[in-house]
């Protein structure tokens, strides 16, 4: 069975702090994973996909299939990264999402 | 180019009507998938669709069910409504499917009284 596990539901930081969003999956077959986030009054958006290994808004994220995790980074945050991130599995053509964390970043 | 459209955006049902929702797809997307967004369980798969076939359904009884016309527009319907089917309804689209980048509409808030 398919199933992404976020264990944090609020992540609180300062500005300029690092960030780490954890994401654990469980999948038998080899899974594209990636990284949804959700402004304030906004639509939930893609933020990256492991295939691209690029990095939006300065963060990364890094397939650990030993770990099966796929934690999302960014090394000093910013105020605008205040939002609700999902991490999320795809197999068998059915896109499946972890509860979320929030992250919240204060002055 | 135009977003994902879902329409109503907010509906009040009672408990034991019925209730369809509507979603049109960005232009040239033939994946339609549904999704149940409430507080406590996050974001659930409800089914998807591709070129008016259903591909995939997730775990929710047979009162869920949708379809897609040959114009990709998709419509979900739920029928009985429960108090539990308050939620917030996420339609998005892709070019192919799961592995393709999904592209959200901004949901209908069904309340049901």
């Amino acid at each position: 069975a398919q199933r992404v596990t976020q264990p944090e539901k609020l992540l609180s930081v300062f500005k300029g702090a690092p960030v780490e969003l954890k994401c654990n999956y469980s999948y038998s077959g080899s899974p594209e994973l990636f990284w949804y986030v959700q402004y304030s009054r906004q639509r939930l958006q893609l933020l990256l996909r492991h295939i691209s290994r690029e990095s939006i808004k300065g963060f990364t994220a890094d397939l650990n299939k030993g770990e099966t995790s796929f934690h999302l980074k960014k090394p000093f945050a910013q105020e605008e990264d205040s939002a609700m991130y999902y991490c999320a599995l795809t197999g068998f053509q059915k896109l499946v999402f972890g509860t979320g964390t929030r992250l919240l970043v204060s002055p | 180019k135009a977003g994902v459209t879902q329409t109503p955006r907010y509906l009040i049902k009672t408990r034991g009507q019925q209730v369809t929702l509507s979603c049109s797809p960005i232009s040239g997307h033939r994946s339609v998938s549904w999704y149940q967004q409430t507080p406590g369980q996050g974001l659930q798969f409800l089914f998807e669709y591709f070129s008016e076939t259903q591909r995939n359904k997730g775990n929710f009884p047979g009162r869920f069910s949708g379809r897609q016309f040959s114009n990709s527009r998709s419509e979900m319907n739920v029928s009985t409504l429960e108090l539990g089917d308050s939620a917030l309804y996420l339609c998005a689209s892709s070019f192919t499917g799961a592995n393709t980048e999904a592209f959200f509409g901004q949901g209908t808030r069904l309340t049901v009284v």
